[in-house]
């Protein structure tokens, strides 16, 4: 039980590229998560889904998109590379949307 | 609105010193809650959780947190805390709306 992976760990961007943050999880839950966590600033919500087809945007979904085409699989596509996205990215995933969160290693991403 | 609040946003504490990180939040109906904790280069992970009954919950490592209801609090104390325990904290809150966040409180442990 691998739990919530997330690909890759570190990426250095040059603005303006594209790339996607993959995030897979084995544990069956319908409520997936992406997060960025910037120093000092907590974990802010970037979208969320809850379940296979369904998302919605979080508190700051802006420079980002998603799609949920499985259950396992959740990933987050940065289509114009902004220095502003520099930051570290969590995935997330919960059995029930108001229960414990798991989570990925996460992804630093770089903006240059 | 709900939030979160944690004021304290850095600590630093030797070790054998008594730790109490405060949480305060402010959700409407009912409410669960949480403290995440996240080791250096690591992702969180859940420290502890309240959802109802005893108002003193323990969790793992010798960490327990008191849920008072009056006062909007949940407070997160270890009665030692060691120079393993240096990570950043995260209170959270579940419920009817949205989960959210604090802010964390980073805390680092002298040997």
């Amino acid at each position: 039980n691998a739990g919530v992976t997330q690909t890759p760990k570190f990426r250095i961007l040059k603005i303006g590229q594209s790339m996607t943050l993959q995030c897979t999880q084995d544990m069956n839950h319908n409520y997936m998560y992406w997060y960025r966590q910037d120093p000092g600033m907590g974990l802010k919500l970037i979208y969320y889904s809850v379940g296979a087809g369904i998302t919605d945007k979080g508190e700051v979904p802006n420079g980002y998109n998603v799609s949920r085409s499985t259950t396992e699989d959740f990933p987050l596509r940065l289509e114009l590379a902004a220095p502003s996205q520099t930051s570290v990215y969590f995935c997330a995933s919960s059995r029930d949307p108001t229960e414990t969160q798991y989570f990925g290693p996460g992804t630093r991403l770089l903006v240059l | 609105a709900q939030s979160v609040s944690q004021h304290n946003h850095h600590v630093i504490l030797s070790e054998a010193a008594s730790l109490e990180l405060g949480c305060n939040y402010s959700y409407g109906g009912t409410v669960n809650l949480f403290w995440y904790v996240q080791y250096p280069g690591q992702h969180l992970q859940l420290l502890l959780k309240y959802f109802s009954g005893d108002p003193l919950v323990k969790g793992i490592k010798g960490f327990e947190a008191e849920f008072i209801k009056s006062k909007f609090s949940f407070n997160l104390r270890k009665p030692s805390v060691q120079w393993s325990d240096t990570a950043e904290y995260f209170c959270a809150a579940s419920g009817t709306y949205k989960y959210i966040f604090g802010t964390g409180t980073r805390l680092k442990v002298l040997a």
